[in-house]
């Protein structure tokens, strides 16, 4: 069974750093393309970043030379280094795997969602 | 950037009603396009990829349509577990965007 299981969420000052983990299960992360979403509270879905099986990433430019996607094969394991954090950055952030179906990707397993809240 | 633009926001119907949601694409994006359900307090869930794909072990009452820059999804009948929000995401170019959400209410 696919599971996404994300944590490192938490209440953070404004300037400061945060590490999000997504631990999987069911299937190899490294085979994968693998998302961040986030979901400001309130708001709609939100791409923030993607790592590919071939190991590019990419990013939205809302975070773009703050946030740092990245993965461990040995543990299974997806990550989002924040940094420079802004109360903007304020969410519930999602990792998600994607797939490739008929040559149209999709987000296809979610994690739970882990609270990011950016205050002082 | 490709902008998505969904409509309604939000809309009010009863069970049984058949409804419908529109999604609009900036530019062409031929059949990249998915949709979600999202239930407070959940995380999205797969409905209907590339167009018009039915996710496995989603009800048939769900049903997408459409290609280019406009897009539908369709609950010919709904039930009471469909109260939720859903969105439209393209997945044609980097950044993959969202709609901003319909909201579907009991009346």
């Amino acid at each position: 069974e696919v599971q996404l299981v994300e944590s490192g969420g938490g209440l953070i000052q404004p300037g400061g750093s945060l590490r999000l983990s997504c631990a999987a299960s069911g299937f190899i992360v490294s085979n994968n393309y693998m998302s961040w979403v986030r979901q400001a509270p309130g708001k709609g879905l939100e791409w923030v970043s993607v790592i590919y099986s071939g190991g590019n990433t990419y990013y939205a430019d809302s975070v773009k030379g703050r946030f740092t996607i990245s993965r461990d094969n040995s543990k299974n394991t997806l990550y989002l280094q924040m940094n420079s954090l802004r109360a903007e950055d304020t969410a519930v952030y999602y990792c998600a795997r994607e797939v490739m179906v008929r040559g149209v990707s999709n987000f296809d397993y979610w994690g739970q969602g882990s609270l990011v809240t950016v205050s002082s | 950037d490709i902008q998505m633009t969904q409509s309604p926001s939000s809309l009010s119907a009863s069970v049984g009603d058949r409804v419908t949601i529109t999604c609009r694409a900036s530019q062409s994006i031929s059949r990249y396009l998915n949709w979600y359900q999202q239930k407070p307090g959940k995380a999205p869930k797969l409905l209907i990829y590339a167009a018009s794909s039915l996710q496995s072990g989603v009800p048939s009452r769900f049903s997408g349509s459409g290609s280019g820059t406009d897009f539908a999804l369709t609950i010919s009948s709904l039930q009471h577990e469909d109260f939720a929000n859903y969105y439209c995401q393209h997945s044609y170019s980097i950044p993959q965007t969202f709609g901003q959400g319909t909201k579907v209410e009991i009346k």
